[in-house]
């Protein structure tokens, strides 16, 4: 099971929004609606911040939404902030019942 | 609160194995799946696979099968992953997390080195 492709980095201005893609095959992020967006700043545990492709847990901040089509799925962030400098990674539930996370991207505020 | 709870951090050689506990408090343990991953140093994560502590049943990713053996205590509300024949690229942190359907929690990490 082949990582799922993220871009390596992405940045933007404060106040902006990002997108993030995920791309995997319609055997993973295509075939189901069960991707999931991590994030973790540096020497922290990931958290989080959407599941189910779009859903958002508790007290995460909707700011962060995500949508997908076909096999790439998106994570947006508007009015971005100073502490969303952290690495984002996608994961994808798989036709073999594991799963699988991206590559990361990594997000820098300039 | 949900917290889990891993052993120290361990250094071994090449060849040998580790096994990594995660002590899970503050909710059933037997009611949610138990997922390990891991990072290597300045690397992406990696799922390892999953252990469903009621019931014993496992799942891992296709790249640790045969070499990667999860268990768990349900006496004590522990779960295990044990990495055998290790390799100087199985240096990484390694987590045990209970991602519910719409919430997560994630052990503090475990560096495992493996240096000759």
């Amino acid at each position: 099971q082949s990582a799922l492709t993220q871009p390596a980095s992405v940045s933007g201005s404060p106040g902006q929004s990002i997108t993030i893609s995920c791309t995997g095959t319609n055997t993973d992020v295509g075939g189901y609606n069960f991707v999931s967006w991590y994030q973790q700043h540096p020497g922290k545990a990931p958290k989080l911040i959407i599941y189910d492709v779009s859903k958002r847990p508790s007290g995460v901040s909707n700011r962060f939404s995500g949508s997908k089509s076909g096999n790439t799925a998106s994570l947006t962030i508007s009015g971005l902030r100073t502490g969303d400098e952290a690495d984002y990674y996608c994961s994808s539930y798989t036709r073999s019942s594991t799963y699988v996370f991206g590559t990361g991207t990594e997000v820098t505020v300039l | 609160q949900v917290q889990l709870v891993q052993s120290g951090a361990e250094v071994k050689k090449p060849g040998a194995s580790v096994k990594v506990s995660c002590k899970a408090s503050g909710y059933s343990f037997t009611g949610y799946y138990m997922h390990w991953v891991r990072q290597a140093p300045g690397h992406g994560l990696e799922w390892m696979g999953w252990i469903i502590p009621s019931s014993g049943d496992t799942k891992y990713a296709q790249r640790f099968q045969g070499r990667v053996t999860m268990t768990r205590d349900t006496s004590i509300n522990t779960a295990y992953m044990e990495v055998t024949r290790l390799r100087p690229d199985d240096t990484a942190v390694y987590y045990c997390a209970r991602v519910g359907v719409s919430d997560d929690y994630w052990g503090q990490g475990t560096l495992v080195t493996v240096s000759s």
